[in-house]
């Protein structure tokens, strides 16, 4: 079946420091991938997403590539904030109506001052 | 943005009493909204799968008579967690799918924590 494999946390950075967070995707076909990010106390929030090959999704400073090659989809920053502490979620969902979304373990990010 | 609300945030019962969890899409209809249970420090396991008007599809390993799920309108879907027990205390998110359900984005509720004394 269908699956993310992220890289095991937690991470733990200084601000400043570049930032990747591994992940990688077994699917039927080509589905659309995402990563969704978990702030403390709060509900999942979309960060960025493709949905096809060679597409790069950004936002915030963020950003992932849909690499088909490799299956993967990395997530990158060039500089971490304090304010980027957070879980980490990468996903994917296949192109039927009313799939859901399979999830990553999560990766904890921890950047300190 | 989409918004789905989800009450209550917080719930504590005693075990072998039931518990109603509401999903409500606040700005869009959702055709198709979806259960998920996150353990600490785990990932989101996907329950159940539920459409406006039929019968919940659930996931491998998910009891249906324990775990009742019903989307009884195109913003409303229910959790119902009978006869609790302490293990199925957990945090229970639900999603709903907006605009193209092939490659749209899900938007997620904040969350219920179910403890069960």
């Amino acid at each position: 079946g269908d699956s993310v494999t992220q890289m095991e946390g937690p991470v733990t950075l200084s601000e400043e420091a570049f930032l990747t967070i591994n992940c990688t995707y077994t699917a039927t076909g080509y589905p659309s991938l995402f990563w969704y990010v978990q702030y403390p106390g709060e509900g999942l929030q979309l960060l960025l997403k493709a949905t096809k090959a060679d597409d790069k999704g950004s936002n915030k400073g963020f950003e992932a590539t849909y690499r088909k090659e490799t299956t993967s989809f990395h997530l990158e920053k060039g500089s971490v904030q304090v304010s980027d502490s957070a879980v980490y979620f990468c996903a994917l969902r296949r192109r039927q109506a009313g799939t859901a979304l399979i999830f990553g373990k999560g990766t904890t990010l921890s950047v300190s001052s | 943005g989409a918004v789905v609300s989800q009450h209550p945030s917080r719930v504590i019962c005693k075990s072998g009493t039931s518990v109603k969890i509401e999903c409500r899409s606040l700005d869009f209809q959702a055709t198709t909204m979806f259960w998920y249970r996150q353990f600490p420090k785990q990932s989101l396991m996907l329950m159940a799968t539920s459409n406006e008007g039929s019968k919940a599809t659930y996931e491998q390993g998910v009891e249906k008579d324990k775990f009742l799920i019903n989307h009884a309108s195109l913003t409303l879907s229910t959790l119902t967690v009978t006869s609790a027990h302490p293990e199925d205390s957990s945090f229970y998110i639900c999603s709903a799918s907006r605009g193209d359900a092939n490659t749209g984005e899900l938007f997620f509720g904040e969350g219920s924590r179910l403890t069960v004394l």
